[in-house]
């Protein structure tokens, strides 16, 4: 009965390969996030999709690709892979665009290691 | 471009005592967040201040939102060993955004 799921929980992978995170959650809600989270804890928004539409997209490199699916999924496609990219990576869900007062629900992350 | 600072970065404290983390940020807002990480795990949410003066309390933490001082607290009341984790504010950068940008962490060991 997991909220907001993701997987995989660890990808290692070398430079130049493609992969793909998936997410879905099951609470209803209408927006999904991507978020990276650095070596040093730090945590920035990557996309945000409302009801499949994307409307949040920060300065991130084009080899990073969400797809929505539908309301309840949101994917990350990364290609090329570069050493930079390892990082973990956080799907999250609100109840509505424009977070309403209600926080963020977490996905348990996915540990990037790109060698 | 929102600004969100936390300090101190690192906090060691002995259980049963007091401390407080602060969380500043540089443009106006009235929607902050609390969040707790432990090593290796998720985020979950503690606290959502959505006003100036608001004060939300659970167990021995406590959250306070001062918007037009740009400052949030977080108050940690005899402290045990439980709540050793990182600590993260979040501010939504302006009503309907849905976009929040993290503070620092703050990483609170206590100590037996």
């Amino acid at each position: 009965d997991t909220a907001v799921s993701q997987t995989p929980k660890y990808l290692v992978t070398q430079m130049g390969n493609d992969k793909s995170i998936k997410c879905e959650q099951n609470l209803g809600h209408d927006t999904m996030y991507w978020y990276k989270q650095d070596s040093k804890k730090f945590l920035k928004i990557m996309f945000s999709y409302n009801n499949k539409e994307l409307i949040i997209n920060e300065t991130v490199p084009n080899r990073f690709s969400p797809k929505s699916p539908d309301k309840a999924h949101l994917n990350l496609h990364i290609n090329s892979l570069e050493l930079g990219d390892s990082a973990v990576y956080f799907c999250a869900s609100s109840q509505s665009q424009g977070l309403h007062n209600s926080p963020l629900h977490f996905g348990n992350g996915t540990r990037l290691t790109v060698t | 471009e929102l600004k969100v600072e936390q300090n101190p970065l690192f906090l060691s404290m002995q259980e049963g005592k007091n401390y407080t983390i602060y969380c500043n940020y540089s443009t106006t807002s009235d929607r902050l967040y609390w969040y707790r990480q432990d090593p290796g795990k998720s985020l979950e949410s503690l606290f959502v201040l959505l006003s100036n003066g608001a004060v939300k309390q659970e167990g021995r933490l406590m959250a306070s939102l001062d918007t037009k001082a740009r400052l949030s607290t977080l108050h940690i009341t005899a402290a045990v060993h439980d709540l050793s984790a990182t600590y993260f504010c979040a501010v939504e950068a302006g009503f309907g955004n849905e976009k929040l940008t993290f503070g620092t962490g703050t990483r609170l060991t206590i100590i037996p």
